[in-house]
């Protein structure tokens, strides 16, 4: 079935690094892809997001990467503060329909100081 | 951004009780919610859609008569656990849809453990 799914269920880096999350979809039909962050006992944050025409986007400190052949996603993160600690997932959107989202596994990131 | 609020952030309930969770778009209204379902270190699972003023879309595998979704206004939206079970602890959490943004904007989240 359709699925979005996740290479590395942790990540450790250090402070002043930069984190690459990375993320498979397996549904080539869908067009728009969002990054989020959740902290603990809270709901998902907003990060970045991607739609299918497009093979890169950059926000501040953070940049998607989207290779379509593939069915690859990656986040990534410059210089990893603390404050980035949190699970990451991406997210897929289905059947057109804003917000009706596909989550991937989710990635921990933790940075170390 | 939209602001979308849940409320309880956190409830305890005895088995075999019910619990409604509600689902608040604050600075907009909603025609259409979702709620998920996250077990510790798991990810996000669509439980459900929710449609302001008709029946609510379940996923495969929900069932219906145990999670009842309720969409009365463009900005509430309930979801009540019936007759919960142990196995029903969860967090639970809402997003609406907000038709003008591309992205989906999230509640909180709910902490139902059932005792």
């Amino acid at each position: 079935g359709e699925s979005v799914g996740l290479h590395l269920p942790t990540l450790s880096v250090q402070e002043g690094d930069n984190s690459i999350i990375n993320c498979a979809y397996s549904n080539s039909a869908s067009d728009y892809f969002i990054w989020y962050k959740q902290e603990s006992g809270k709901g998902p944050q907003f990060i970045i997001d991607i739609r299918s025409n497009m093979d890169k986007r950059q926000g501040q400190r953070v940049t998607v990467l989207l290779n379509k052949t593939v069915k690859h996603l990656s986040l990534q993160i410059a210089a990893t503060q603390p404050g980035d600690s949190a699970v990451y997932f991406c997210a897929e959107e289905t059947d057109n329909q804003g917000g009706k989202l596909i989550f991937g596994q989710g990635t921990e990131l933790s940075v170390k100081p | 951004g939209a602001v979308v609020s849940q409320h309880p952030s956190w409830v305890i309930c005895k088995s075999g009780t019910s619990v409604k969770i509600e689902c608040r778009s604050l600075d907009f209204q909603a025609t259409t919610m979702f709620w998920y379902r996250q077990f510790p270190k798991q990810s996000l699972m669509l439980m459900a859609t929710s449609n302001e003023g008709s029946k609510a879309t379940y996923e495969q595998g929900v069932e219906k008569d145990k999670f009842l979704i309720n969409h009365a206004s463009l900005t509430l939206s309930t979801l009540t656990v019936t007759s919960a079970h142990p196995e029903d602890s969860s967090f639970y959490i809402c997003s609406a849809d907000t038709g003008g943004f591309t992205e989906a904007f999230f509640g909180q989240g709910t902490r139902l453990t059932v005792v």
